[in-house]
Formats: C-alpha cells, sequence, structure tokens
C-alpha cells in the first residue's frame, strides 16, 4: 500500500497567521492517464471529513481562495493563509491513484 | 443537493454483525461510485472498499476482505455495509462516501462492539 506521511502532527497558528502542511508519498501519486489524484480534507469536531482541495490543486465548490495545494508526484503541499477560527481542526491528504487509497495520518491545526 | 444520509449508531455483540445503510439524494445515484471509510482514534482513516453502484462490482482492500460485504439497492439509491464477525477492534466511526474525490461523505455511523 501507498504510505502517506502527513507532517507535522500538531501546527499551533495564529488567527491571521499562515499555515503549511506537507504530505509525501511512498510512490509516485502520477496515474496512468497523467492524472495526479492526491485531495486535502478538514474533518472539524464532530464532523466527517469535508474536500477542500482535489486533484492537488483544485478548490472544491465553496471553499475559499485562503486555502492552496500544490506539488507534483510524491510531495505535497496544502497552505491556509489568514487562518480563521473555522479553519481549525484536523487536515488529511488522501491519494486515489493507486488502490487501496489511503489517508495520511492527520494534522491538528490549533490555536497558538 | 446532494446528500448521503447514513443509517444510526449501532450497539453489537462480539461476534454478530450489523449492516449500515447510506441512502444517497441530490445526484444521478449510478454516475457515481461509492465507497466506504473507517475512522478510529487509534489507526485513523482506513479505506474499506468501493462499490460500483450501477454493477454491484466491488473491490476491497485485502484488510477488510472476508469482515466487509458491500451492496447496493439502485431503486432506492442506497449502498449497503454489512459488518461480519464483530470483535471490539471494529468499534469505530464508519462513513461511506463518494468515490474518486470523496467530494461527499455521509454523516457517519458509530459502530460499538462490547459484551
Amino acid at each position: 500500500d501507498v504510505v502517506m506521511t502527513q507532517t507535522p502532527v500538531s501546527l499551533p497558528v495564529s488567527l491571521g497567521g499562515q499555515a503549511s502542511i506537507s504530505c509525501r508519498s511512498s510512490q509516485s501519486l502520477v496515474h496512468s492517464n497523467g492524472n495526479t489524484y492526491l485531495h486535502w480534507y478538514l474533518q472539524k469536531p464532530g464532523q466527517s471529513p469535508q474536500l477542500l482541495i482535489y486533484r492537488v490543486s483544485n478548490r472544491f465548490s465553496g471553499v475559499p481562495d485562503r486555502f492552496s495545494g500544490s506539488g507534483s508526484g510524491t510531495d505535497f503541499t496544502l497552505k491556509i493563509s489568514r487562518v480563521e477560527p473555522e479553519d481549525l481542526g484536523d487536515y488529511y491528504c488522501l491519494q486515489s491513484t493507486h488502490f487501496p487509497n489511503t489517508f495520511g495520518a492527520g494534522t491538528k491545526l490549533e490555536l497558538k | 443537493q446532494v446528500q448521503l444520509q447514513q443509517s444510526g449508531a449501532e450497539l453489537a455483540k462480539p461476534g454478530s454483525s450489523v449492516k449500515i445503510s447510506c441512502k444517497a439524494s441530490g445526484y444521478t445515484f449510478t454516475s457515481y461510485y461509492i465507497s466506504w471509510i473507517k475512522q478510529t482514534t487509534g489507526q485513523g482513516l482506513e479505506y474499506i472498499g468501493y462499490i460500483n453502484t450501477g454493477s454491484g462490482g466491488t473491490n476491497y482492500n485485502e484488510k477488510f476482505k472476508g469482515k466487509a460485504t458491500l451492496t447496493v439497492d439502485k431503486s432506492s439509491s442506497t449502498a449497503f455495509m454489512q459488518l461480519s464477525s464483530l470483535t471490539p477492534d471494529d468499534s469505530a466511526v464508519y462513513y461511506c462516501a463518494r468515490a474518486g474525490s470523496f467530494d461527499y461523505w455521509g454523516q457517519g455511523v458509530m459502530v460499538t462492539v462490547s459484551s
């Protein structure tokens, strides 16, 4: 299985500040069709994960442009600028290029 | 709007089975596969497998073969997951989600296995 290594585990931030989360895969996430199926989610307490970014850098409907995704191959980053209170929670990366799909272990974004 | 509505929490005894449902609305059910995911505090998010909502074909993560059985009822736009031979390690929250980019998720079902 593809191992997704997500760092850091915990990320203290100040409101209005910037956050960066890394996700590295044990093998390339470039599909044979040329697409890269790496996605990012936010899970707030007591809620289901919600899609933020799909296929590396595409913001899902309704996601503020404060969220941006980048990367290629095996190395990916989620950046959050101007952090707001509703951004706090657990962030996960997911690869759906390879079967079985696998998730990162999560990053807790919390107030400094 | 797209919604995946899951059934309610389950309390089950070791050795028994439970069947969880995931009812889709707001889109053409057979246009998207449904995936299932297990979440525990210790193991995080684990991918169980998916079902082709059109054909009923399935693909399981090796880890969950023999544990989970995925089925679908197209007439009611509902996907099901049965978990069998339950042990305390099966206690978790189980989600359904639209496969692919997992753009929509159900609210989750807490399954507690205890004697």
